[in-house]
């Protein structure tokens, strides 16, 4: 089946710096892509996805891109923000199947 | 989106007992998933619920553990059997909204926190 490793696993950065998360899939067949953003007592929230016929996908000050030769896809945040603090899973799929989770990526931005 | 309802927020048990969550959708949906997540570690699939038949369960998760119900397509419940301390841990309920292109969304519910004491 589907397994997806997901780096780092904990990120600080600077109120107004960017991050990047990585994940990587093994599955080549995979062609779903989305990344879900869970704050503490929350469910999972999605913030942006990708298919596998797209490089690269923006909204706002969020961004992802696919490397499918590669087999990894990134999350990208830029001028990030204290309320962008929160754990962030990537996931993959294919086709109708449920989704796998990458570990997640707990962001702190520090003010 | 689709609203995700789910009942209960928390609960705390004792061992040896159960409990159903539900699961309400404001809206029809393909599929329903029913996740685990352990404390401070990803998203697990327990199994998808299946509308009028039964749900088909990930390797590590059995019918008689957890049993679940989907009886239409906006509602669906996932019991916690003969629960211990391992079973401590948030489930949450996704749908499959229809989105764009080849594949469907998935959207989470808020999760029920189970204590098992």
């Amino acid at each position: 089946g589907e397994n997806v490793e997901q780096h780092p696993s904990t990120l600080s950065v600077q109120e107004g710096d960017s991050a990047v998360i990585k994940c990587t899939y093994s599955d080549s067949a995979s062609n779903y892509f989305p990344w879900y953003k869970q704050e503490l007592g929350k469910g999972p929230q999605l913030i942006i996805d990708i298919r596998s016929n797209v490089g690269e996908k923006k909204d706002q000050r969020i961004a992802v891109t696919l490397n499918k030769t590669a087999k990894h896809f990134s999350l990208h945040i830029t001028e990030t923000q204290p309320e962008d603090s929160a754990v962030y899973f990537c996931a993959a799929s294919r086709g109708r199947r449920a989704l796998t989770f990458g570990s997640g990526t707990r962001l702190q931005v520090q003010p | 989106s689709a609203v995700i309802s789910q009942k209960p927020s928390r609960d705390i048990c004792q061992r040896g007992t159960s409990l159903t969550i539900q699961c309400q959708v404001d809206s029809q949906v393909t599929m329903m998933f029913w996740y685990r997540q352990q404390p401070g570690q990803s998203l697990t699939l327990i199994a998808t619920a299946n509308q009028g038949s039964e749900a088909t369960y990930e390797s590590g998760f059995v019918i008689d553990k957890f049993p679940i119900s989907r009886p239409n397509l906006t509602f669906s419940t996932l019991t916690v059997s003969n629960m211990s301390p391992e079973d401590s841990s948030i489930y949450l309920c996704s749908v499959e909204e229809l989105g764009t292109g080849a594949k469907n969304i998935q959207y989470f519910g808020a999760g029920t926190r189970l204590s098992v004491l």
